[in-house]
C-alpha cells in the first residue's frame, strides 16, 4: 500500500531563507508526483507536477526533485517571503489504473516570519 | 466557470440528517474528483468520475455515502443519516480529460459540521 511522509510537520523561518521540504513514499511505481498549496480555509493549488521520468521541475523561486527510486521529492523554496505562508502537500499518483486516486502526504505547515 | 465552485461553504447539520453537497467544476472539464479533508487523516479520496459515470467509487467510506453527476457537469455528494466522524472539509477538484499527467484544480471545499 503507497504511504507518503512528509517531515517535518511545520517549519518556521525568517523571510529571505532559503528552505526544503521533503516528501517521501514507500512504492516507487508511480506515474507523477505534485506539489500543492494550501492556504487557510482554501482548497488546493497545483504549483509543480513531476512526471515519473522527470527528475525535476521549477517554477519561479519553487524547484521541485523527484528521485524515483528512492521513493523522495524535495521542494526547495528559494528566498521565502511572508507570502510563503501555507501548508505545503506532497501527492503521488500510484502507477496502476487511471483514477484519480492521488495519495497525498499529511503536509508540512510553513511560516515564513518577516 | 473560472474555477471549481462548492457549495455551501459551510454546513452544520445534526447527527442523523442527510445533507448533500455541490461541486460546479470548471467548464469543459470531464473529470471530477471528491476528496475529504479531517484532522488527522489527512486528504482522502472519494470518487471519481469521467463525464456522468464513475470508475472509481472505492474511496466512499460506507454505503451512507453516494455521488452523482449528472450533464458531464456537476456533481453532488450526498450523505445520509449523517454521524459526526463525518465532520470534515469536502473538497472537490477536476482536470480536462483525467489523464494521469494533468494537473487538478480544487474548489475551497464545503466545511461540514455533524452536531
Amino acid at each position: 500500500k503507497q504511504e507518503v511522509t512528509q517531515i517535518p510537520a511545520a517549519l518556521s523561518v525568517p523571510e529571505g531563507e532559503n528552505l526544503v521540504l521533503n516528501c517521501s513514499f514507500t512504492d516507487s511505481a508511480i506515474y507523477n508526483l505534485q506539489w500543492f498549496r494550501q492556504d487557510p480555509g482554501k482548497g488546493l493549488t497545483s504549483l509543480l507536477l513531476i512526471q515519473s521520468s522527470q527528475r525535476e521541475q521549477t517554477s519561479g523561486r519553487l524547484n521541485a526533485s523527484l528521485d524515483k527510486s528512492s521513493g523522495r521529492s524535495t521542494l526547495y523554496i528559494a528566498a521565502s517571503q511572508p507570502g510563503d505562508s501555507a501548508t505545503y502537500l506532497c501527492a503521488v499518483y500510484p502507477g496502476s489504473g487511471n483514477t484519480g486516486k492521488l495519495i497525498f502526504g499529511q503536509g508540512t505547515t510553513l511560516q515564513v516570519k518577516p | 466557470g473560472a474555477g471549481v465552485s462548492q457549495s455551501p461553504s459551510n454546513k452544520v447539520t445534526e447527527k442523523g440528517k442527510d445533507v448533500e453537497l455541490r461541486c460546479d467544476p470548471i467548464s469543459g472539464h470531464t473529470a471530477l474528483y471528491w476528496y475529504r479533508q479531517s484532522l488527522g487523516q489527512g486528504l482522502e479520496f472519494l470518487i471519481y468520475f469521467q463525464g456522468n459515470s464513475a470508475p472509481d467509487k472505492s474511496g466512499l467510506p460506507s454505503d451512507r455515502f453516494s455521488a452523482e453527476r449528472t450533464g458531464g457537469s456537476v456533481s453532488t455528494l450526498t450523505i445520509q443519516r449523517t454521524q459526526q466522524e463525518d465532520s470534515a472539509v469536502y473538497l472537490c477538484a477536476s482536470s480536462k480529460t483525467g489523464t494521469t499527467n494533468e494537473k487538478l484544480f480544487f474548489g475551497s471545499g464545503t466545511q461540514l459540521s455533524v452536531l
